[in-house]
């Protein structure tokens, strides 16, 4: 079955450092989402990618989607104690029943000192 | 607006209970989800409905059975609960498979 890795699986930064995760499918995407989940939170949605080798940008994070659309990164400029959380990717399937799907990596913890 | 809404938040149950987790989306959307997360291994999907009147299993189904009542609710249930069940449960909903999942808070479930 398809499956997303992301790493790193933590990462700890000094307030100001920049951080990048990235996650990769081992089969190609329709489509991949970054979710954030805030310790005791819930995933939200922050954005998703589409188009192979689409780049967003949203204030200090900038997302990118793999020309081949079976990998992706999120990285965060500058990072600030509100970025704490765990970041995940999401990825979609191309065909079949695989394409209802959304299998989530397991995410990057980031905590940031301030 | 309420988005996604999960009932209990917080639930303790013996080996061998039975409960059911509900989830009620008020966003008229057409595809709804239930994950479990555990540490260390992200959010895994349980079952799935791409939309009202269908089913269908996902990463970990085994010991779970859910309903997709109508178009606003789908329960899952655990008909004899066992402590490798103890996880926290998220119920999700999106406007078309394809589109941003939304989250409800979760329910932590722990299984002795």
């Amino acid at each position: 079955g398809q499956q997303v890795m992301q790493i790193p699986q933590y990462q700890h930064v000094q307030e100001g450092e920049d951080f990048t995760t990235y996650c990769n499918s081992s089969t190609t995407l329709s489509n991949i989402q970054w979710y954030k989940q805030r310790p005791g939170g819930h995933p939200v949605f922050l954005i998703q990618l589409v188009k192979s080798g689409e780049v967003k940008k949203q204030k200090r994070l900038t997302f990118q989607f793999g020309e081949a659309k079976k990998n992706s990164s999120l990285h965060i400029t500058a990072t600030q104690t509100t970025d704490v959380g765990t970041y995940f990717c999401a990825g979609r399937g191309v065909s079949g029943g695989s394409n209802y799907k959304l299998t989530f990596g397991k995410g990057t913890l980031l905590t940031v000192n301030p | 607006n309420a988005g996604v809404t999960q009932t209990p938040k917080f639930q303790v149950l013996k080996t061998g209970q039975s409960m059911t987790l509900q989830c009620a989306q008020d966003m008229n959307h057409n595809s709804m989800y239930w994950y479990r997360q555990d540490p260390g291994m992200g959010l895994r999907l349980i079952y799935y409905s791409a939309s009202e009147g269908t089913t269908d299993k996902g990463e970990v189904p085994n010991g779970y059975n859910v309903s997709r009542l109508n178009k606003r609710e789908f329960s899952l249930r655990l008909e004899s609960a066992a402590p490798s069940q103890t996880s926290v449960y998220f119920c999700a909903s999106s406007e078309a498979y394809w589109g941003e999942a939304f989250f409800g808070q979760g329910t932590r479930l722990t299984v002795v």
